[in-house]
């Protein structure tokens, strides 16, 4: 089973650029590495997804280097809006029953 | 919004007791999935569906089992309900290729065992 480790918490001032990174490993080169956003008594919902180099939508950008064995979550020019829980998913496809992967999610605190 | 349901939305139960949990979708999407989500944990995979009457067990599985009989609907079942089982339950949907393609997720199933 894929291994994810996220840092716990982080704060930002409003307009600044927040960066979190997810270390994980036994991912499959095939694999897709997504993040989603959860706010409190909400489910999970979608930011970005990419399997290698960098991915960039209309509300963040991903990059992932060669190795793949962690992932940037880059969220450009924060506001008090983005404050959230912020989770990681890896896909595992080894032997077995394919399995997904959260990491414990990070806690981003944007301050004005 | 991803036309997804849950039902119910809250639940108090007593150990020792059968639990099903619901999830309906209006999407018509192949994949289901059913999580928990606790404390410390993050979410965990505790069940998905690829198609009707095709599943496939997630990392905590021991003591929930699922059936989906038609495309709408994916059921998770407790057979005989824990403490440990007391968290909130989320169902996904997602209308991908694969397994780990975008999920969009419903608003959660509070379960509290007494």
């Amino acid at each position: 089973l894929a291994k994810t480790t996220q840092p716990i918490s982080m704060d930002s001032y409003e307009g600044q650029e927040v960066n979190i990174t997810c270390s994980h490993n036994n991912i499959a080169t095939n694999d897709y590495i997504t993040w989603y956003q959860q706010f409190p008594s909400q489910g999970p919902r979608f930011i970005i997804q990419g399997y290698k180099t960098k991915v960039t939508n209309e509300v963040a950008s991903l990059f992932i280097p060669a190795d793949r064995k962690s992932s940037t979550l880059s969220l450009p020019r924060v506001s008090l809006s983005d404050t959230a829980v912020y989770y990681c998913l890896v896909g595992d496809g080894g032997a077995g029953s394919y399995q997904l992967t959260f990491g414990k999610g990070t806690k981003l605190s944007v301050i004005p | 919004d991803a036309g997804i349901t849950q039902s119910p939305r809250h639940k108090v139960t007593e150990t020792g007791t059968p639990v099903t949990l619901r999830c309906h979708q209006t999407e018509n999407h192949r994949y289901m999935y059913w999580y928990r989500q606790d404390p410390g944990h993050g979410l965990r995979l505790i069940h998905y569906s690829y198609g009707v009457k095709d599943t496939d067990k997630g990392e905590v599985s021991d003591g929930y089992s699922v059936s989906r009989s038609k495309t709408e609907d994916f059921l998770l079942t407790l057979e005989s309900a824990t403490s440990s089982q007391t968290s909130v339950y989320f169902c996904a949907i997602s209308a991908g290729t694969g397994v780990d393609d975008e999920q969009f997720f419903g608003p959660g199933t509070r379960l509290t065992v007494l």
